[in-house]
Protein backbone atom coordinates (compact mmCIF):
# COMPACT_ATOMS: atom_id res chain seq x y z
CA UNK A 1 0.00 0.00 0.00
CA UNK A 2 1.25 3.37 -0.85
CA UNK A 3 1.37 6.01 1.79
CA UNK A 4 3.56 7.86 3.76
CA UNK A 5 5.21 6.89 7.71
CA UNK A 6 6.07 9.22 10.25
CA UNK A 7 7.95 7.92 12.98
CA UNK A 8 7.96 8.03 16.37
CA UNK A 9 4.29 8.51 16.71
CA UNK A 10 5.65 10.44 20.54
CA UNK A 11 9.00 12.08 21.04
CA UNK A 12 10.10 13.89 24.36
CA UNK A 13 12.99 15.90 23.76
CA UNK A 14 15.54 17.61 26.98
CA UNK A 15 16.12 20.90 27.22
CA UNK A 16 18.74 22.02 24.87
CA UNK A 17 18.68 18.26 22.84
CA UNK A 18 17.90 18.21 19.21
CA UNK A 19 15.44 15.84 17.97
CA UNK A 20 14.84 14.24 14.16
CA UNK A 21 11.56 13.70 13.26
CA UNK A 22 11.44 10.90 10.64
CA UNK A 23 8.78 11.36 7.31
CA UNK A 24 8.95 8.43 4.42
CA UNK A 25 6.96 8.49 1.25
CA UNK A 26 6.58 5.47 -1.22
CA UNK A 27 3.88 7.23 -3.35
CA UNK A 28 6.79 8.62 -5.74
CA UNK A 29 5.63 12.15 -4.89
CA UNK A 30 7.90 15.00 -6.15
CA UNK A 31 6.94 17.79 -3.00
CA UNK A 32 6.61 17.21 0.39
CA UNK A 33 6.03 19.44 3.42
CA UNK A 34 6.42 19.71 7.27
CA UNK A 35 3.77 21.45 9.28
CA UNK A 36 3.35 22.39 12.77
CA UNK A 37 -0.32 22.15 14.79
CA UNK A 38 -0.85 23.74 18.02
CA UNK A 39 -4.06 23.84 19.75
CA UNK A 40 -6.66 26.38 18.40
CA UNK A 41 -4.81 27.39 15.32
CA UNK A 42 -4.32 26.52 11.70
CA UNK A 43 -1.63 24.50 10.82
CA UNK A 44 1.73 26.17 9.50
CA UNK A 45 3.91 25.22 6.95
CA UNK A 46 7.25 24.92 8.72
CA UNK A 47 9.65 23.43 5.40
CA UNK A 48 8.64 22.41 2.20
CA UNK A 49 10.40 20.86 -0.72
CA UNK A 50 9.75 20.16 -4.38
CA UNK A 51 12.55 18.18 -5.86
CA UNK A 52 15.18 16.29 -4.04
CA UNK A 53 18.59 18.11 -2.66
CA UNK A 54 16.07 21.59 -2.65
CA UNK A 55 13.68 22.72 -0.10
CA UNK A 56 12.26 25.85 0.95
CA UNK A 57 11.73 27.79 4.59
CA UNK A 58 8.15 28.48 5.64
CA UNK A 59 6.07 30.53 7.53
CA UNK A 60 7.91 29.48 10.77
CA UNK A 61 11.07 27.74 10.08
CA UNK A 62 13.28 29.20 13.00
CA UNK A 63 14.89 25.96 15.17
CA UNK A 64 14.31 23.77 12.08
CA UNK A 65 16.29 22.37 9.84
CA UNK A 66 15.59 19.95 6.83
CA UNK A 67 17.43 17.33 4.32
CA UNK A 68 15.82 15.81 1.48
CA UNK A 69 18.78 13.63 -0.24
CA UNK A 70 16.24 10.88 -1.49
CA UNK A 71 12.95 11.49 -2.98
CA UNK A 72 11.04 9.21 -0.53
CA UNK A 73 12.60 11.09 2.75
CA UNK A 74 12.00 13.98 4.29
CA UNK A 75 13.36 14.37 7.54
CA UNK A 76 12.94 16.88 10.43
CA UNK A 77 14.80 18.33 12.74
CA UNK A 78 14.13 20.34 15.72
CA UNK A 79 17.14 22.27 17.16
CA UNK A 80 17.38 23.65 20.53
CA UNK A 81 17.10 27.07 18.57
CA UNK A 82 13.14 26.04 19.16
CA UNK A 83 11.95 27.28 21.70
CA UNK A 84 8.69 25.98 22.09
CA UNK A 85 8.39 22.93 20.46
CA UNK A 86 6.27 20.87 21.97
CA UNK A 87 3.35 20.76 19.05
CA UNK A 88 1.75 18.03 16.59
CA UNK A 89 3.87 17.86 13.74
CA UNK A 90 2.63 16.42 10.37
CA UNK A 91 4.31 15.72 7.36
CA UNK A 92 2.34 15.49 3.88
CA UNK A 93 3.36 14.69 -0.13
CA UNK A 94 1.72 15.76 -3.00
CA UNK A 95 2.72 15.09 -6.68
CA UNK A 96 4.04 18.43 -7.74
CA UNK A 97 2.68 21.57 -5.44
CA UNK A 98 0.64 23.16 -2.76
CA UNK A 99 -2.45 23.04 -5.95
CA UNK A 100 -2.25 19.78 -5.96
CA UNK A 101 -3.77 17.16 -3.44
CA UNK A 102 -1.73 16.55 -0.29
CA UNK A 103 -1.74 13.13 1.55
CA UNK A 104 -0.61 13.49 5.14
CA UNK A 105 1.09 11.42 7.37
CA UNK A 106 -0.12 9.79 11.10
CA UNK A 107 1.93 12.89 12.90
CA UNK A 108 4.55 12.94 15.39
CA UNK A 109 3.82 14.40 19.02
CA UNK A 110 6.46 16.35 20.49
CA UNK A 111 6.52 16.92 24.15
CA UNK A 112 9.33 18.59 26.17
CA UNK A 113 10.46 17.28 29.34
CA UNK B 1 -7.78 39.61 11.30
CA UNK B 2 -6.60 35.41 9.37
CA UNK B 3 -6.94 35.67 5.40
CA UNK B 4 -9.12 32.55 6.14
CA UNK B 5 -12.17 32.39 8.06
CA UNK B 6 -13.96 29.12 9.04
CA UNK B 7 -17.34 29.11 10.39
CA UNK B 8 -19.09 27.88 12.81
CA UNK B 9 -15.75 26.78 15.09
CA UNK B 10 -17.76 24.24 16.94
CA UNK B 11 -21.15 22.28 15.78
CA UNK B 12 -23.03 19.70 17.05
CA UNK B 13 -25.85 17.66 15.09
CA UNK B 14 -28.06 14.94 15.86
CA UNK B 15 -28.03 11.97 13.31
CA UNK B 16 -29.23 12.59 10.11
CA UNK B 17 -29.26 16.65 9.99
CA UNK B 18 -27.40 18.63 7.13
CA UNK B 19 -25.14 20.30 7.72
CA UNK B 20 -22.81 23.20 5.96
CA UNK B 21 -19.29 24.53 7.55
CA UNK B 22 -18.79 27.75 5.68
CA UNK B 23 -14.96 29.15 4.50
CA UNK B 24 -14.42 32.38 3.69
CA UNK B 25 -10.85 34.31 2.56
CA UNK B 26 -9.68 37.62 1.81
CA UNK B 27 -7.00 36.71 -0.89
CA UNK B 28 -6.66 36.07 -4.48
CA UNK B 29 -6.96 32.65 -5.00
CA UNK B 30 -5.87 29.80 -7.39
CA UNK B 31 -7.27 26.55 -5.62
CA UNK B 32 -9.00 25.52 -2.22
CA UNK B 33 -8.57 22.04 -0.17
CA UNK B 34 -11.21 20.79 2.35
CA UNK B 35 -9.55 18.52 4.98
CA UNK B 36 -10.71 16.17 8.05
CA UNK B 37 -9.17 15.82 11.00
CA UNK B 38 -9.89 12.76 13.04
CA UNK B 39 -9.27 12.41 16.75
CA UNK B 40 -6.04 10.58 16.48
CA UNK B 41 -4.97 13.64 14.30
CA UNK B 42 -4.42 12.29 10.89
CA UNK B 43 -5.57 14.43 8.10
CA UNK B 44 -7.46 13.14 4.72
CA UNK B 45 -7.87 15.36 2.12
CA UNK B 46 -11.79 15.69 0.70
CA UNK B 47 -11.64 18.16 -2.17
CA UNK B 48 -9.48 20.56 -4.15
CA UNK B 49 -11.37 22.45 -6.21
CA UNK B 50 -10.66 25.75 -7.98
CA UNK B 51 -14.44 26.91 -9.39
CA UNK B 52 -18.12 25.45 -8.85
CA UNK B 53 -18.88 22.50 -6.96
CA UNK B 54 -17.94 19.03 -6.36
CA UNK B 55 -19.46 15.81 -4.82
CA UNK B 56 -18.45 12.78 -3.23
CA UNK B 57 -20.34 10.57 -1.74
CA UNK B 58 -22.47 12.64 0.99
CA UNK B 59 -19.98 15.52 0.93
CA UNK B 60 -20.54 18.74 -1.07
CA UNK B 61 -18.24 21.03 -1.68
CA UNK B 62 -18.63 24.49 -3.49
CA UNK B 63 -16.85 27.14 -4.09
CA UNK B 64 -18.27 30.97 -5.30
CA UNK B 65 -14.46 32.59 -6.56
CA UNK B 66 -16.55 36.17 -6.56
CA UNK B 67 -17.22 36.04 -3.45
CA UNK B 68 -14.49 34.39 -1.60
CA UNK B 69 -16.78 31.53 -0.58
CA UNK B 70 -16.39 27.99 0.08
CA UNK B 71 -19.10 25.86 1.46
CA UNK B 72 -18.57 22.18 2.87
CA UNK B 73 -21.93 20.20 2.99
CA UNK B 74 -22.92 16.75 4.64
CA UNK B 75 -26.24 15.31 4.01
CA UNK B 76 -27.33 12.99 6.31
CA UNK B 77 -25.04 13.31 8.79
CA UNK B 78 -23.38 10.00 11.11
CA UNK B 79 -21.69 10.05 14.15
CA UNK B 80 -18.68 9.05 12.23
CA UNK B 81 -18.63 12.21 10.45
CA UNK B 82 -17.34 13.70 13.87
CA UNK B 83 -14.00 15.34 13.12
CA UNK B 84 -12.49 18.65 12.37
CA UNK B 85 -12.71 20.25 8.96
CA UNK B 86 -10.04 22.44 8.23
CA UNK B 87 -10.43 24.75 5.06
CA UNK B 88 -7.51 25.92 3.36
CA UNK B 89 -6.36 28.03 0.76
CA UNK B 90 -3.16 28.52 -2.53
CA UNK B 91 -2.76 32.02 -3.21
CA UNK B 92 -1.79 32.48 -6.72
CA UNK B 93 1.59 31.70 -6.85
CA UNK B 94 1.65 31.02 -3.24
CA UNK B 95 1.78 28.28 -0.14
CA UNK B 96 -1.34 27.02 1.33
CA UNK B 97 -3.12 28.77 4.21
CA UNK B 98 -5.22 26.85 6.88
CA UNK B 99 -8.38 27.79 8.39
CA UNK B 100 -8.95 27.14 12.63
CA UNK B 101 -11.09 24.22 11.81
CA UNK B 102 -14.30 23.37 12.52
CA UNK B 103 -14.83 20.88 15.51
CA UNK B 104 -18.39 19.21 14.48
CA UNK B 105 -20.00 16.50 16.92
CA UNK B 106 -22.65 14.43 15.53
CA UNK B 107 -24.98 12.69 18.25
CA UNK B 108 -26.92 9.77 17.58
Amino acid sequence: DGGITQSPKYLFRKEGQNVTLSCEQNLNHDAMYWYRQDPGQGLRLIYYSQIVNDFQKGDIAEGYSVSREKKESFPLTVTSAQKNPTAFYLCASSIAGFQETQYFGPGTRLLVL
Amino acid sequence: KNEVEQSPQNLTAQEGEFITINCSYSVGISALHWLQQHPGGGIVSLFMLSSGKKKHGRLIATINIQEKHSSLHITASHPRDSAVYICAVVASGSRLTFGEGTQLTVNP
